[in-house]
């Protein structure tokens, strides 16, 4: 089974800072997608970044980044500048490729994101 | 921009009782999931449907529970008979073809508290 871990329940950075939000997972399987999605305060869950296993270059949307190691199994996120408006629950995401698109996500626990005007 | 929409936001319901949850997918959408976040928890994955049934159900999808599309845009989850442990935010998510089916947009969720 797959699992996904988040080792920070919480970080804190002061508003135009970068922070690093750390992810790591186990598989055996060699195709995947890994995400991050953020949850506000109203709890909907938001899409951040995806990055597909196959590729070797780093996903990238505007100030957030991945650090991508397929090797070490490690999945990080980077936010450059941070804003208020980052402040938010943020979860790490995979899922395995099938062909198809029934298979579920399984997530971390959380990292509680609070960021410091 | 399309978006997956839930009624209700919030449900109050007492032990033992049925409830519905629905959820609107993005329309031309082909896969359509549930899953379930106990408070201060992780999101956990319930049921994906696609082609009008199951196509993979997690162990907390147990006899309980039921999915159902009853018409070209609606997509519910029934839980026959809620325990205190079903209370949780529900969130229906949607994918689109297959081709992209790796991304998912959910809902805003549903909030379940059982009494």
């Amino acid at each position: 089974a797959q699992t996904v871990t988040q080792s920070q329940p919480e970080m804190s950075v002061q508003e135009a800072e970068t922070v690093t939000l750390s992810c790591t997972y186990d598989t055996s399987e060699s195709d995947y997608y890994l995400f991050w999605y953020k949850q506000p305060p109203s709890r909907q869950m938001i899409l951040v970044i995806r990055q597909e296993a196959y590729k070797q270059q780093n996903a990238t949307e505007n100030r957030f980044s991945v650090n991508f190691q397929k090797a070490a199994k490690s999945f990080s996120l980077k936010i450059s500048d941070s804003q208020l408006g980052d402040a938010a629950m943020y979860f790490c995401a995979y899922r395995v490729y099938s062909g198809g698109g029934a298979d579920g996500l399984t997530f971390g626990k959380g990292t509680h994101l609070i960021i410091q005007p | 921009e399309p978006e997956v929409t839930q009624t209700p936001s919030h449900q109050v319901t007492q032990m033992g009782q049925e409830v519905i949850l629905r959820c609107v997918p993005i329309s031309n959408h082909l896969y359509f999931y549930w899953y379930r976040q106990i408070l201060g928890q992780k999101v956990e994955f319930l049921v994906s449907f696609y082609n009008n049934e199951i196509s993979e159900k997690s162990e907390i999808f147990d006899d309980q529970f039921s999915v159902e599309r009853p018409d070209g845009s609606n997509f519910t989850l029934k839980i026959r008979s809620t325990k205190l442990e079903d209370s949780a935010m529900y969130f229906c998510a949607s994918s689109p073809d297959r081709v992209f089916a790796h991304e998912q947009f959910f809902g805003p969720g549903t909030r379940l508290t059982v009494l």
